[in-house]
C-alpha cells in the first residue's frame, strides 16, 4: 500500500462548486504539506502543517483552506472553486525528527470548468 | 531570497548517452539543502536526493550521479547511458533552515522534462 494517499485522484467541478482534496499518509510523520503544480512551472506551497495544532500559510494560501484532522489526514479545500485553480495537487509529507525529507503522494488532477 | 534555476526546459537524448541536468541555487545562509525528484509521466513525485552543504562529496548511486559545487552554488544530476525509462521531469529543490526555520520548506526549479527516445 502506498504511504501517502491523496482522493479523489481525478476530478473536474463547476465554477463555484466547494471541492476538498483528501490526503492521508501511514508514514507516521508529523508534517504535512499542500502544493500545486501548473504545467511549466515547479510546484508552488499552498498550506503546510508542523502538527495538528499547526497550520500555517504557505505561498498561495488566497482560495484555499485547509483541516489537518488528525497526524495522519490533511484535507485540502476551495471553497468556491474558479477555473485558474484547475492544476494538478499534491500533498507531501516529513518527518521533523528524522531527515525532514518530504515525500510526495500521487497527485489528484482538478479541473475546474 | 531563495530561488532555484534549472535553465534547460526540455533535452532530447537517444539512448545510453550521458545526459547532464543542470541546477543553480541562491541563498543568503551557509546551511542549508538541495534535493532532487523525479516526476515520471504517470505523475508522482518521486525523491532522489537530498545533500546537505556541509558535504560536497559527489554522490553515485547506479546510473545516477550528482555533482554538488558550492563554489558555482550548482548541483548538477547526471544521468549515465539513459534508458527510455528516464523520461521524466527532473526538479531540483532548495531548503534553507535559516530563512525558513526548518529544513522542510522547499523552494523548488521551474523543472527540466528529459525526453530518451530508442
Amino acid at each position: 500500500d502506498a504511504d501517502v494517499t491523496q482522493t479523489p485522484r481525478n476530478r473536474i467541478t463547476k465554477t463555484g462548486k466547494r471541492i476538498m482534496l483528501e490526503c492521508s499518509q501511514t508514514k507516521g510523520h508529523d508534517r504535512m504539506y499542500w502544493y500545486r503544480q501548473d504545467p511549466g512551472l515547479g510546484l508552488q506551497l499552498i498550506y503546510y502543517s508542523f502538527d495538528v495544532k499547526d497550520i500555517n500559510k504557505g505561498e498561495i494560501s488566497d482560495g484555499y483552506s485547509v483541516s489537518r484532522q488528525a497526524q495522519a489526514k490533511f484535507s485540502l479545500s476551495l471553497e468556491s472553486a474558479i477555473p485558474n485553480q484547475t492544476a494538478l495537487y499534491f500533498c507531501a509529507t516529513s518527518d521533523s525528527w528524522s531527515t525532514d525529507t518530504q515525500y510526495f503522494g500521487p497527485g489528484t488532477r482538478l479541473t475546474v470548468l | 531570497a531563495q530561488k532555484v534555476t534549472q535553465a534547460q526546459t526540455e533535452i532530447s537524448v537517444v539512448e545510453k548517452e550521458d545526459v547532464t541536468l543542470d541546477c543553480v541555487y541562491e541563498t543568503r545562509d551557509t546551511t542549508y539543502y538541495l534535493f532532487w525528484y523525479k516526476q515520471p509521466p504517470s505523475g508522482e513525485l518521486v525523491f532522489l536526493i537530498r545533500r546537505n552543504s556541509f558535504d560536497e562529496q559527489n554522490e553515485i548511486s547506479g546510473r545516477y550521479s550528482w555533482n554538488f559545487q558550492k563554489s558555482t552554488s550548482s548541483f548538477n544530476f547526471t544521468i549515465t547511458a539513459s534508458q527510455v525509462v528516464d523520461s521524466a521531469v527532473y526538479f531540483c529543490a532548495l531548503s534553507d533552515p535559516a530563512l525558513t526555520g526548518t529544513a522542510s520548506k522547499l523552494t523548488f526549479g521551474t523543472g527540466t522534462r528529459l525526453q530518451v527516445t530508442l
